[in-house]
């Protein structure tokens, strides 16, 4: 069965710091696709960035990138020059067959 | 642009009273539709998920249904609600493998 593990429950930066949320996985498929969804107070589910497995260069989106490594499962998120907005659980997600598995969530807190 | 729809955005029912959340997606055709829940602090939980009208997949067993009456509309139901039913449910549409939208959610609370 396919996991997601995200081993940081929260994290806590200062404002315009670099902080890196991990993120592992567990599949014997080969092609997929991995999610970094944001989730601020509001509620609202965010997609912040996607990766496709098939593709070795890592995902950016402006602040944020991913270090992806497929051989070991790891799907981690880079926010640079972090701020105020951003505070938000982050969560990570596998994409396969119409399903997406979701790891348990990272709290980050940037503070002022 | 795509645009989905999620209501009411709060909730309160008696135990043992129906419920019916509804859910629209707009801007686009076929999408596949999912029902999740979010207990508090934790991540999301997939209860239903449709590929298309009238075809329901459930994850887990429950007391709750859904339905997908037409292609851009899907419904979550429940005949008698149970106080374990409390939670943060959301709607969400993916079409090919682009990613998830999610609705802005529903609060359920069950007293």
């Amino acid at each position: 069965a396919q996991t997601v593990t995200q081993s940081q429950p929260e994290m806590s930066v200062q404002e315009a710091e670099t902080v890196t949320l991990s993120c592992t996985y567990d599949t014997s498929e080969n092609n997929y696709y991995l999610f970094w969804y944001k989730q601020p107070p509001s509620r609202q589910m965010i997609l912040v960035i996607r990766q496709e497995a098939y593709k070795q260069q890592n995902a950016t989106e402006n602040r944020f990138s991913v270090n992806f490594q497929k051989a070991a499962k790891s799907f981690s998120l880079k926010i640079s020059d972090s701020q105020l907005g951003d505070t938000a659980m982050y969560f990570c997600a596998f994409y396969s067959n119409y399903q997406l598995i979701w790891g348990a969530g990272t709290k980050l807190i940037i503070k002022p | 642009s795509q645009t989905i729809h999620q209501w009411p955005a709060t909730l309160v029912q008696p135990v043992g009273s129906p419920l019916s959340l509804e859910c629209t997606v707009e801007g686009t055709s076929n999408p596949n539709l999912y029902w999740y829940r979010q207990a508090a602090g934790r991540g999301l939980q997939l209860l239903f998920y449709s590929v298309g009208i009238g075809q329901i997949s459930s994850e887990v067993p429950q007391n709750l249904s859904a339905s997908r009456p037409q292609d851009r509309q899907f419904i979550l139901s429940s005949k008698k609600l149970l106080l374990s039913d409390s939670g943060f449910y959301l709607c969400a549409w993916s079409a090919e493998n682009y990613g998830y939208t999610f609705g802005s959610g529903t609060r359920l609370t069950v007293v």
